[in-house]
């Protein structure tokens, strides 16, 4: 089974605080992809990265960044230099390869960011 | 262009009621999905179409109804629903190749409400 962990409810920062969002995963496919996606209160999902399990390089796009380490099954978000229009909930979601797991996305619980002026 | 429309934005009907959801994607996506997401919680995977064939249905109840007329078009047909299905209904799309990157792209969503 599938399982993805995101621990952090709800954190609020000031506008140009960086602001980092956890996630763990949990699966048994050995080659999957990793998501973070942005529900704005508009309610639409907008995707916004994705990394497989066999590249670990980290990345930088704008104010975006991501630190994904399989030897902790870990795949952290960072937003820096934090905008009011960031504020949103940001889920994590994991994708397996195998010919049951690829159609489902398995999401965290969802990280709600709060950015004030 | 990653665009995924749905209509209605917002829905209001009663138990008895029959209505329809529908999701349209010009991507030429081959995989189309339907999610339910309740408040403050992560939308929940409900039925998968593949090639516009039915292929994970998450034991969902059957008064949902998919329905996949063509690669580019998704419906969710409604009856007797309950209160409880009250809910942000999400489409989504994708490539639709197991071997691909396969990134699942969202609509704006239809919020239903069932009174």
């Amino acid at each position: 089974a599938q399982k993805v962990t995101q621990a952090q409810t709800e954190i609020s920062v000031v506008e140009k605080e960086d602001v980092t969002l956890d996630c763990v995963y949990e699966t048994r496919d050995t080659t999957y992809y990793l998501f973070w996606y942005k529900q704005p209160p508009s309610g639409e999902l907008v995707f916004l990265i994705r990394r497989n399990s066999f590249d670990e390089q980290n990345e930088i796009s704008g104010r975006y960044s991501w630190n994904f380490q399989k030897s902790t099954s870990s795949f952290n978000f960072t937003i820096t230099a934090s905008q009011v229009v960031d504020s949103a909930v940001y889920f994590c979601a994991l994708r397996g390869m195998t010919t049951d797991s690829w159609g489902k996305l398995q999401f965290g619980a969802g990280t709600q960011v709060v950015v004030t002026p | 262009d990653t665009e995924v429309t749905q209509t209605p934005k917002h829905l209001v009907m009663g138990m008895t009621n029959k209505k329809s959801l529908k999701c349209e994607q010009h991507m030429g996506h081959r995989a189309m999905y339907w999610y339910k997401q309740k408040a403050k919680k992560p939308p929940e995977l409900m039925f998968v179409y593949s090639y516009e064939k039915l292929s994970i249905n998450e034991s969902v109840p059957s008064r949902f109804s998919p329905e996949c007329p063509n690669s580019s078009l998704l419906n969710l047909h409604l009856h007797a629903l309950q209160p409880e299905d009250s809910a942000l209904y999400l489409c989504a799309s994708s490539q639709g190749s197991q071997g691909s990157t396969d990134t699942q792209y969202f609509g704006p969503g239809t919020r239903l409400t069932v009174l």
